[in-house]
């Protein structure tokens, strides 16, 4: 069963404009978010992570939020450039292990 | 820094052979883990070592899946036999540390079993 869902597969986005990347989880106890971009042929590179005991997180053109009540995780890309088109998985950890939704293809159109 | 190696890249074998994975974790690590992406269920986690001795193998789908990890620097992942269905991508990752500690993941080994 799925602890963490990103319910989107895909978005499309126009060069300058923001993106905005869903996550969901089920877990209470997980207490770490990171996000993970993914080029084809290439494996997962660490984007961005988040402790439970925040609820923002900010690197750049890249921003990760924190709604614990709601059980959900965004990630925000303020603007985006064509070289984000990628697939961003999102993460749940509970100390022991990481758990991985299955991915939302970005695609950022020039 | 040379990253998380895996070999091969791509394996394409026929049904009913023995496949071997393997990975080369970031010198100094001391976490490794072993990843299956499917598009149904993205990344699953399949067994991860601690210095060099499994703590989790929950993730291994079937008897016929086995890994190692005999020294610091390299890891098998192994299918005996197998099957259509072990087709995906098979991913190693190292950290240093566990908790709270991003994971390097090398670029994967795309498997088809005809």
């Amino acid at each position: 069963d799925q602890q963490v869902k990103q319910n989107s597969p895909s978005l499309s986005v126009q060069e300058g404009r923001i993106s905005i990347l869903n996550c969901d989880y089920t877990n209470s106890m997980f207490d770490y978010f990171l996000w993970y971009k993914k080029y084809p042929a290439e494996g997962p590179t660490f984007l961005i992570s988040i402790s439970s005991i925040k609820d923002k997180n900010e690197d750049g053109r890249f921003t990760v939020f924190l709604n614990k009540s709601a059980k959900h995780l965004s990630l925000h890309i303020v603007p985006s450039q064509p070289g984000d088109s990628a697939v961003y998985f999102c993460a749940a950890s509970t100390g022991n292990q990481f758990y991985f939704g299955t991915g939302t293809s970005l695609t950022v159109i020039p | 820094d040379a990253g998380v190696i895996q070999s091969p890249r791509h394996e394409v074998t026929e049904m009913g052979q023995e496949v071997t994975l393997r990975c080369k974790p970031i010198s100094g690590h001391d976490y490794l883990f072993w990843y299956r992406q499917t598009m149904m269920r993205g990344l699953e986690l399949l067994i991860y070592f601690n210095n060099n001795v499994p703590i989790d193998d929950s993730g291994m789908p079937e008897d016929r899946f086995s890994a190692k990890m005999p020294n610091a620097s390299f890891s098998t992942l192994k299918i005996q036999p197998s099957e259509p269905r072990d087709s995906a991508v098979y991913f190693c990752a190292s950290s240093k540390g566990q908790r709270n500690q991003p994971q390097h993941f090398g670029d994967g080994t795309r498997l088809s079993i005809l």
